[in-house]
């Protein structure tokens, strides 16, 4: 089952502009997480969120947590090429040990 | 170098041919588990492990089998690949075998199956 759902599909941005990227979700979670994977390659993780959060930053990145609309978004601010890549949702469901659930991601391109 | 390593990385065979996509991890995680990635449904998994001798079924498992008899290996064996199991295939680890920690993905693996 699809439990992440990610919000736009496809964005595509100038360099320096901000990238916002929606995940919404159907069950209670116990942390939601956002990975990047560049072209065919390897997921990375980029940052958690656990369910009694509501916002969280790491360099340039800013995730929101709404568990009243099950939903988060993911801020990237500053935009550069090195950023183009896939984003994806991962929720770990409450009362699901090990269980990652994924979005289908958003593709973000960043263009010079 | 805190890494999971798959192989091989890129993969074409024939229906019916049985074959084993190698996962290795060298950070002394608990849990290691395998997903699939195919275009516009995101990443599914087909089987975790816990532990050592501790393996169960993801929510794509039909096809598939795999063992755990050493802490840092994982592997994923086809018994009478389809072609239905073509795809890119992800294996990856985390810590603790507890829901709250980030997940450590290998490079993947294409497989095509003819």
């Amino acid at each position: 089952s699809q439990q992440g759902e990610e919000d736009p599909q496809a964005l595509s941005i100038q360099e320096g502009e901000n990238a916002t990227m929606n995940c919404s979700y159907k069950t209670s979670i116990n942390n939601l997480q956002w990975y990047r994977q560049n072209s065919g390659r390897g997921l990375v993780h980029l940052i958690l969120i656990r369910s009694n959060e509501r916002e969280k930053h790491s360099g340039r990145l800013r995730v929101t947590l709404d568990t009243s609309k099950k939903s988060s978004s993911l801020l990237i601010t500053a935009s550069r090429a090195a950023d183009t890549a896939s984003y994806f949702c991962a929720t770990a469901p409450a009362g699901g040990y090990n269980k990652l659930i994924f979005g289908a991601g958003t593709r973000l391109a960043v263009h010079p | 170098e805190a890494q999971v390593t798959q192989n091989p990385r890129y993969l074409i065979t024939v229906t019916g041919k049985k074959l084993t996509v190698t996962c290795s991890q060298n950070m002394n995680h608990e849990y290691m588990s395998w997903y699939r990635q195919d275009p516009g449904l995101g990443l599914r998994q087909i089987y975790y492990s816990m532990n050592v001798e501790v393996t169960d079924k993801g929510d794509v498992p039909e096809g598939y089998k795999v063992s755990r008899k050493e802490k840092r290996n994982f592997p994923l064996i086809l018994e009478s690949p389809s072609p239905n199991q073509t795809s890119l295939y992800f294996c990856a680890s985390s810590f603790l075998a507890g829901r709250s920690y980030e997940q450590y993905f290998g490079p993947g693996t294409r497989l095509t199956v003819t």
